[in-house]
């Protein structure tokens, strides 16, 4: 059974630009999170779904990040325009009805020039 | 701040020895998680622990969970190289988010 799926691993951009992370969770699971990890910050939620609907996205730095749900099996954050600050491990999890326990997928590591 | 503390931030022993790790927080919560997350990928769900006082096994590490449901522990008997790597506890509030600790990086030396 795959686990979750995040595309690209690794993603180096110029500041400005836009990028698109990609992540497909385990089927099944109808709750989505991505986070943000970083050496000086941690792990940090951004936004979570469940049901395709986005429930608190209260973690999300600021209007350049934005998240979608289009669909049970596909999730995308986009950083417009990205700066170097962005840059970080990004991450994203899935989780089953009922279920407190989060299965992470490889992340994406964004660095941003 | 962290909702979650963890102690010690570092943790460095040799094969063979053992160590535990702890995570305290002032808040209840429905549940709290240990993940161990290795460098270049994502954390890998350990075990949960819901009921207060609760004490789980799995091989060589024992999590227990404090009985005000406030802090946890994980041990580790006869730590191996394979242990090395970066533990998060992660407390979990009624509607499913986490909140991570910062983690203890434990380096097993052979």
């Amino acid at each position: 059974d795959a686990g979750v799926i995040q595309s690209p691993r690794h993603e180096v951009t110029e500041m400005g630009q836009e990028v698109t992370l990609r992540c497909k969770p385990i089927s099944g699971h109808n709750s989505l999170f991505w986070y943000r990890q970083t050496m000086m910050r941690g792990l940090e939620l951004l936004i979570y779904f469940n049901n395709n609907v986005p429930i608190d996205d209260s973690g999300m730095p600021e209007d350049r990040f934005s998240a979608k749900m289009p669909n049970a099996s596909f999730s995308t954050l986009k950083i417009q325009p990205s700066e170097p600050r962005d840059s970080a491990v990004y991450f994203c999890a899935s989780g089953g009805q009922g279920m407190y326990e989060q299965y992470f997928g490889p992340g994406t590591r964004l660095t941003v020039t | 701040t962290q909702l979650l503390e963890q102690s010690p931030q570092f943790l460095s022993i040799q094969e063979g020895e053992n160590l535990t790790v702890y995570c305290n927080s002032s808040s209840v919560f429905s549940s709290l998680q240990w993940y161990r997350q290795e460098p270049g990928e994502g954390p890998v769900l350990l075990v949960t622990v819901v009921t207060g006082g609760e004490v789980k096994k799995l091989k060589r590490l024992t999590f227990q969970f404090g009985d005000a449901r406030k802090d946890s522990s994980l041990h580790i008997t006869a730590a191996q190289p394979g242990d090395t790597g970066l533990y998060l506890c992660a407390g979990a509030t009624n509607d499913y988010k986490l909140s991570f600790g910062a983690g203890t990086t434990v380096t097993v030396r052979a």
